[in-house]
């Protein structure tokens, strides 16, 4: 079955730590892009990346980073300079980034908790 | 970043009971999209509009792109309990660019039997 996989699904972190939380998609899509959900909240984008070895910031990058060297994989790092981690983490790809290409489709998300 | 004006926040209606919820911007989207989100779990698309005017129906939900580009409409017919969730409306400007989808805050829909 085609579709995006994200894992764990329960993250927990000590302070001062640097976790990875893991995006992979099958869909062969193009662009890929990390959200954060806070309680009540709608979604904030993290990081977009249009194509493999290309990413650029999106609204709340800060204490975040990432990677594309591969089509399928979109990992980011929560570093400890992110004051605020704890959060409901969501990957989501497109076909493309114009027109209909830009229906994204998310994964099951990752829940980080901060100890 | 901006976000959308997605009315009502939240609702309780009652099984079989008709569902209405919209979203608003102050911008104009070439694409709208609606997406249902349950407890701890991603979103999943229900409904991609690509067209003003577009009237696009998904089994009991039916959803409209506002002739202005400024808003949509979801509509969900004879509600049932899997219906329970949080729908989020989601606009995209298409301009050509390196744009992103704008998301709405999210409606909170609750069934009581």
């Amino acid at each position: 079955d085609g579709g995006i996989t994200q894992s764990p699904k329960y993250l927990f972190r000590k302070e001062g730590q640097n976790v990875t939380l893991s995006c992979e998609q099958n869909l062969n899509h193009d662009a890929m892009y990390w959200y954060r959900q806070d309680p009540g909240q709608g979604l904030r984008l993290i990081y977009y990346s249009q194509i493999v070895n290309d990413f650029q910031k999106g609204d709340i990058a800060e204490g975040y980073s990432v990677s594309r060297e591969k089509k399928e994989s979109f990992p980011l790092t929560v570093t400890s300079a992110q004051k605020n981690p704890t959060a409901f983490y969501l990957c989501a790809s497109s076909p493309g980034t114009s027109g209909y290409q830009e229906t994204q489709y998310f994964g099951p998300g990752t829940r980080l908790l901060v100890l | 970043g901006q976000q959308l004006n997605q009315s009502p926040q939240s609702m309780f209606i009652q099984e079989g009971e008709d569902v209405s919820m919209n979203c608003t911007s102050s911008s104009i989207f070439n694409t709208w999209l609606w997406y249902k989100q349950d407890p701890g779990e991603g979103p999943v698309l229900l409904i991609a509009l690509y067209k003003a005017g577009e009237l696009t129906s998904n089994g009991r939900l039916t959803a409209q792109f506002g002739i202005t580009r400024k808003d949509s409409f979801l509509n969900i017919s004879a509600s049932i309990p899997s219906d329970v969730g949080i729908y989020f409306c989601a606009g995209h400007p298409n301009t050509g660019t390196a744009s992103k989808l704008t998301f709405g805050t999210g409606t909170r829909l609750q069934v009581t039997l």
